[in-house]
């Protein structure tokens, strides 16, 4: 495998399920980033790691739950979902986020994730 | 603040037409410029950068020239095929303040070509 993986690539759930989305990178890299893309809006940026470590949260809902064990993988736990948060969900990762300005992002296939 | 404003869309070209996408930014330092494209079932693919002012990203026939004066950053290509039919995205990345590092994307603009 190369690249940026994400399973699965289609989700079906009702509201009161708990699922995960799972996305792993085998570039080396040390950031990973976590996107929501909906029809006819902008891409919204979720949530961003670093070394691990969460940098960034952009007042996503508490449904919403992030996990980084380590550089390579990156998960998103999902609870008690409304319709509206169906979407495409892309992962991300780049080399990191220390002092260079040029910061290309490698983006995985996404997960289309549908609420019922 | 940092923010990318593209074209809106759709777009609809015959194959071998010219294309132009326009994008414009703001931002705080001194930004890198991107354009990622989008194919139909994909993730986001980046298709050139510009990371200093006059440089010009080149890919697949496509150019975009980094323009300080007028903070623009336009896709352009002479002679499109279908197999460019995707969504087109203008990203800045910025070096100044607590979201370094950080990628600011347009809303992107879907580019069809007909045969």
């Amino acid at each position: 495998e190369t690249g940026v993986t994400q399973t699965p690539r289609h989700l079906v759930m009702g509201m009161t399920n708990k699922k995960s989305l799972k996305c792993e990178q085998h570039l080396g890299h040390n950031a990973m980033y976590w996107y929501k893309q909906s029809a006819k809006k902008p891409l919204e940026l979720m949530f961003v790691y670093n070394f691990k470590e969460q940098t960034e949260n952009n007042s996503v809902p508490s449904r919403f739950s992030p996990e980084c064990p380590n550089s390579s993988h990156l998960f998103l736990h999902l609870h008690t979902l409304q319709p509206e948060d169906s979407a495409l969900y892309l992962c991300a990762s780049s080399q990191d986020l220390s002092v260079r300005t040029y910061n290309e992002q490698f983006f995985g296939p996404g997960t289309r994730l549908t609420v019922l | 603040g940092n923010s990318v404003t593209q074209m809106e869309g759709p777009v609809t070209l015959s194959e071998e037409a010219f294309l132009t996408i326009n994008c414009t930014y703001t931002a705080t330092g001194y930004p890198s410029l991107f354009w990622y494209v989008q194919y139909p079932g994909e993730g986001l693919q980046l298709l050139l950068k510009a990371t200093k002012a006059d440089d010009k990203g080149s890919n697949k026939g496509f150019e975009a020239t980094y323009r300080k004066e007028t903070t623009s950053f336009h896709l352009e290509k002479g002679s499109v095929q279908v197999s460019d039919s995707a969504v087109y995205f203008c990203a800045l990345s910025t070096d100044r303040g607590s979201t370094l590092g950080r990628l600011y994307f347009g809303r992107g603009t879907q580019l069809t070509v007909w045969p």
